[in-house]
């Protein structure tokens, strides 16, 4: 059975920092991009940032660049989301995401998703 | 980056009934779409990717059509467990996007 399950989140001042974690469990890890997504309370959803199988590529949403860093660790089948320099516009739900291929259009959807972490940027 | 506009908003039907919602991209995005479920407190369930194929153990009263920047997701006879958010997102073009949602609501 697919699992992932998120940590990390809680209550942080703004221009803090928070490190965010994902463990992967019932399926191979290494052969599976990873994402992360957001929902502010009562608003909709956002992707924030993609790593690919070995880690050599990430994306981000351009409204947390320079801030936010995503890694992985294939050892321990975990993906991270390191969040510096914290606004009040990044409190949100944090969900993780595992990416599954499909052929049809060579197009990477997301099947998996954890439970979500809150993240409360506020003073 | 691309915006999806999702219509209605809010939709306010009875079970039973035929739900159909709307979702528009700024630009083609193919038929790289996804449409997710969410019931509060929950994380996103994938129903439809490639625009139009259902995803594994997702009913066929669920449905979806479109291509390039047009896009409809039809629930043929609504049951009480689809009374939801809605939500379009597109993967064709990074940054990755979602509309801002339909709340199909009980009439």
């Amino acid at each position: 059975e697919v699992q992932l399950v998120e940590s990390g989140g809680g209550l942080v001042q703004p221009g803090g920092s928070l490190r965010l974690s994902c463990a992967a469990s019932g399926f191979t890890f290494t052969s599976h991009w990873m994402g992360w997504a957001r929902q502010a309370p009562g608003k909709g959803l956002q992707w924030v940032a993609n790593i690919n199988q070995d880690g050599s590529d990430k994306n981000y949403v351009d409204s947390v660049k320079g801030r936010f860093t995503v890694s992985r660790d294939n050892a321990r089948n975990s993906v991270d989301l390191q969040m510096n320099s914290l606004r009040a516009e990044d409190t949100a739900v944090y969900y993780c995401a595992r990416s599954t291929y499909y052929a049809g259009t060579g197009t990477y959807y997301s099947v998996y998703w954890g439970q979500g972490t809150l993240v409360t940027v506020s003073s | 980056e691309i915006v999806l506009t999702q219509s209605p908003a809010t939709l306010s039907l009875s079970p039973g009934e035929r739900a159909t919602l709307s979702c528009r991209a700024s630009q083609s995005v193919s038929r790289q779409l996804a449409w997710y479920q969410q019931k509060p407190g929950q994380a996103p369930r994938l129903l439809i990717y490639d625009a139009s194929s259902r995803a594994t153990g997702i009913p066929a009263r669920f449905s979806g059509s479109g291509s390039g920047t047009d896009f409809t997701l039809t629930i043929s006879s609504l049951e009480p467990e689809d009374f939801a958010a809605y939500y379009c997102q597109q993967r064709s073009i990074w940054p990755i996007t979602f509309g801002l949602g339909t709340r199909l609501e009980i009439k």
